[in-house]
């Protein structure tokens, strides 16, 4: 199994550019969720989803979209890329929702000029 | 909206030492989750509470969650090199299980051989 795996590693965009960071997982769980990780602020819930078709807003949504058309699929949209974006995104899954593990992937660094 | 706080932010200790940390919200959380971050890699989950008042180790690792159900305490004991990494707090914001999973800040640990 690959678990949560999330392309690209890293990427830069120039202001006001577009892109699609990809997430998939293969373990068959309903809970997506994105994250985004500055330094010294901890992760930051951008949105999340409970299954297929179900999308929610999390803490700090706004600049960002998402879909959940698949269950194994979660990918994330900036529209028009500020340099505030720039940051470490994580995406994890999980079987049951909060209080079962989060399994995360290993991040895109992603860099707005 | 529900926050939760993390202190202390970081910590530079010797190798054999005791560590405590704490998380707190104004809020009641009905679950508590302690997550270890290791450099360049995504969070992995260390315990999992779910009453107040319980106490729960994994190895060297305990915690516990306050009688309260507004704090959470992580403890190590006698610190190794490898527990370098940033310690998350993390929990689902509201009651039910919506499938939100909120993280304090972190702390950021250190341990000098």
């Amino acid at each position: 199994n690959a678990g949560v795996t999330q392309t690209p590693k890293f990427r830069i965009l120039k202001i006001g550019q577009s892109m699609t960071l990809q997430c998939a997982q293969d373990m068959n769980h309903n809970y997506m969720y994105w994250y985004r990780q500055d330094p010294g602020m901890g992760l930051k819930l951008i949105y999340y989803s409970v299954g297929a078709g179900i999308t929610d807003k999390g803490e700090v949504p706004n600049g960002y979209n998402v879909s959940r058309s698949t269950t194994e699929d979660f990918p994330l949209r900036l529209e028009l890329a500020a340099p505030s974006q720039t940051s470490v995104y994580f995406c994890a899954s999980s079987n049951t929702g909060a209080g079962s593990p989060l399994h995360f992937g290993n991040g895109t660094r992603l860099t707005v000029t | 909206g529900q926050q939760l706080n993390q202190s202390p932010q970081s910590m530079f200790i010797q190798e054999g030492e005791d560590v405590s940390m704490n998380c707190t919200s104004s809020s009641i959380f009905n679950t508590w989750l302690w997550y270890k971050q290791d450099p360049g890699e995504g969070p992995v989950l260390l315990i999992a509470l779910y009453k107040a008042g319980e106490l729960t180790s994994n190895g060297r690792l305990t915690a516990q969650f306050g009688i309260t159900r507004k704090d959470s305490f992580l403890n190590i004991s006698a610190s190794i090199p490898s527990d370098v990494g940033i310690y998350f707090c993390a929990g689902p914001p509201g009651s039910g299980n919506t499938g939100k999973l909120i993280f304090g800040q972190g702390t950021t640990l250190q341990v000098k051989p």
